[in-house]
Formats: C-alpha cells, sequence, structure tokens
C-alpha cells in the first residue's frame, strides 16, 4: 500500500531564504508526481507535475526533483517571499489510471 | 475562462441527515474527480467519473454516491452523516481519465456536521 510522507509538518523561515520541502513515498513504482500549493480553506492550486521518466521540472522559483529509486521528492523554493506562505503537499499515482495519494503537507510561513 | 466550481460554499448539517454537493467542471473537461480532505490531512480520492461512467472509487462506505450528468457536472450525496463526515469536499476536472491529463481543483465546500 502506497504511503505519502512529508517532513517537516510546519516550516517558518524569513523573507529571502532559500528552501526545501521533503516528500517520501514506500511504493517506488509510481506513474507520476504532483506538487500542489493550498491556501486556507481553499482549494488545491498545481504547481509542478514529473511524469515517472523524469528527474526534475522547474517553474519560476520553483524546482521539483524525483528520486523513484529512493522514493524521494524535494521542492526547492529561491527567495521566498511572504505571499509563498500555504500548504504545500505532494501526490503520487501508481499507475494513468490510479487514484491520486497526497502526503499530509507541509505548511510554510515566510516572515517578512 | 471559469474554473471548477462548487456549491455550496459551506454547509452545515445534523447527524443522520443527507447532503448533495455540486461541482461544475472547467468548460471542455469531461473527468471529474472526488475527494475528502479532513482538517490537517491531504485530501483522500472519493470519486472518479468519466463521460458519465464511474472510472474510481476509492475506501469509503457506501453512505457516499455519486452521478455525472451529460452535461459533464457532478454531484456528490452522503447519507446518514456522521460527525467523522465533516471535511472539505474538493472537486477536480480534467480533460481526461488518465494521470497524463492535469486535474484543475474547485474551492470546495466545507460540510460541518453537529
Amino acid at each position: 500500500k502506497q504511503e505519502v510522507t512529508q517532513i517537516p509538518a510546519a516550516l517558518s523561515v524569513p523573507e529571502g531564504e532559500n528552501l526545501v520541502l521533503n516528500c517520501s513515498f514506500t511504493d517506488s513504482a509510481i506513474y507520476n508526481l504532483q506538487w500542489f500549493r493550498q491556501d486556507p480553506g481553499k482549494g488545491l492550486t498545481s504547481l509542478l507535475l514529473i511524469q515517472s521518466s523524469q528527474r526534475e521540472q522547474t517553474s519560476g522559483r520553483l524546482n521539483a526533483s524525483l528520486d523513484k529509486s529512493s522514493g524521494r521528492s524535494t521542492l526547492y523554493i529561491a527567495a521566498s517571499q511572504p505571499g509563498d506562505s500555504a500548504t504545500y503537499l505532494c501526490a503520487v499515482r501508481k499507475t494513468s489510471y490510479d487514484k491520486v495519494i497526497f502526503g499530509p503537507g507541509t505548511s510554510l510561513s515566510v516572515i517578512p | 475562462d471559469a474554473g471548477v466550481t462548487q456549491s455550496p460554499t459551506h454547509l452545515i448539517k445534523t447527524r443522520g441527515q443527507h447532503v448533495t454537493l455540486r461541482c461544475s467542471p472547467i468548460s471542455g473537461h469531461k473527468s471529474v474527480s472526488w475527494y475528502q480532505q479532513v482538517l490537517g490531512q491531504g485530501p483522500q480520492f472519493i470519486f472518479q467519473y468519466y463521460e458519465k461512467e464511474e472510472r474510481g472509487r476509492g475506501n469509503f462506505p457506501d453512505r457516499f454516491s455519486a452521478r455525472q450528468f451529460p452535461n459533464y457536472s457532478s454531484e456528490l450525496n452522503v447519507n446518514a452523516l456522521l460527525l467523522g463526515d465533516s471535511a472539505l469536499y474538493l472537486c477536480a476536472s480534467s480533460l481526461g481519465p488518465g494521470g497524463s491529463y492535469e486535474q484543475y481543483f474547485g474551492p470546495g465546500t466545507r460540510l460541518t456536521v453537529t
């Protein structure tokens, strides 16, 4: 059974810092991995989608890497801003038609 | 273009009652998925519908049911509500059912069962 964990559960950093969020999954046989952002009480916004054949994806100040063999993904946020404050969730899919399994999320607070 | 819309935004129900949540997908999207998110946890998959047919079901009791209409909108129904059903219910739409299609999430419906 696939399990997804995220460490740390919460993180507080000063504005301008570079930071790394971690996601681990127990079954390395995945189809893809996706990072989402969720603002309090709101829906999810997709940030980056990494297919199993890819090692990383970049969008602006965000970079996500995938190491299937170790069951890990990292989300790197450069030059953090207060507007980055949100909960970040990773999610994996075993096959194209399997359900998506989410981690519990990391709550990020960027202090001005 | 309008994103995924959900109604109502908030809902308060009593134990034992029934509730219907609604979702309208992005125009052109034919697949709708439903998720339950309990406070402090990640979303859990409930159902996926594509072209009005159920394509996937998560580990939820039979009290949970859903359907998709010809215009691709969807309803999630929950019978005999329990306190533990209190959660944010999220709907996501995509062009197709597979993982190659990106999911776009709505703002959710906050259900409180008292």
